[in-house]
């Protein structure tokens, strides 16, 4: 079945620091991929998806390209916010029969001044 | 106007009890889900409707029913909560299955003592 591993946290990291978040994936087919952002007390919000190969999602200062051959969608920013502490989801939707979202187990990132 | 929402946002009870969360979403959409996430940030999903039907029922215990009596609203029932049901609750709409990209309500956070 479909899955999605992401990098275990908690990160910490300085203002303006670059971060990356790894996420890998098992998929028969060609899935389309998701990172989704929970800031503290809120629920999950979409931050960027890509729907094929060599796709690359981006909002507010974050990327992601979709790798095939390496089954990778790692998240990346490059200079980060204390806004931006918040706990980050990999997820992965399936086609056809198996379109059901598959969340990673997310990452907590804390963002210091 | 909030899109997604759930009430009550936090739930007391003890053991035995029964409990009901109530999800509304004014987004015109067909899919509505309710995923379960733990004390680790762990989603996990718990049912999913299209147009009224259910279409995802994961391995639940019998204890919660889901119900929908139209699409804007999906509802949650849990009968003789358990400690372990101690959670947060997160509603979720798509415009359709398999897109992937879902609207979260702001959750629901149910202890059992």
């Amino acid at each position: 079945g479909n899955s999605v591993t992401q990098m275990e946290g908690p990160v910490t990291l300085s203002e303006e620091a670059f971060l990356t978040i790894n996420c890998t994936y098992t998929a028969t087919g060609y899935p389309s991929l998701f990172w989704y952002v929970q800031y503290p007390g809120e629920g999950l919000q979409l931050l960027l998806k890509a729907t094929k190969a060599d796709d690359k999602g981006s909002n507010k200062g974050f990327e992601a390209t979709y790798r095939k051959e390496t089954t990778s969608f790692h998240l990346e920013k490059g200079s980060v916010q204390v806004s931006d502490s918040a706990v980050y989801f990999c997820a992965l939707s399936g086609r056809s029969n198996d379109y059901k979202l598959s969340f990673g187990a997310g990452t907590t990132v804390t963002v210091r001044a | 106007d909030t899109a997604v929402s759930q009430t009550p946002k936090y739930l007391v009870t003890q053991m035995g009890n029964d409990k009901s969360i109530k999800c509304e979403q004014n987004l015109g959409h067909d899919t509505m889900y309710w995923y379960k996430q733990d004390s680790k940030k762990f989603l996990k999903i718990m049912f999913s409707y299209n147009n009224k039907e259910l279409i995802i029922n994961e391995t639940v215990p019998n204890r919660f029913s889901p119900k929908s009596p139209d699409k804007a609203h999906l509802n949650l029932h849990i009968n003789s909560l358990e400690l372990g049901d101690s959670a947060v609750y997160f509603c979720a709409s798509s415009r359709g299955e398999g897109t992937g990209e879902l609207f979260f309500g702001e959750g629901s956070r149910l202890t059992v003592l």
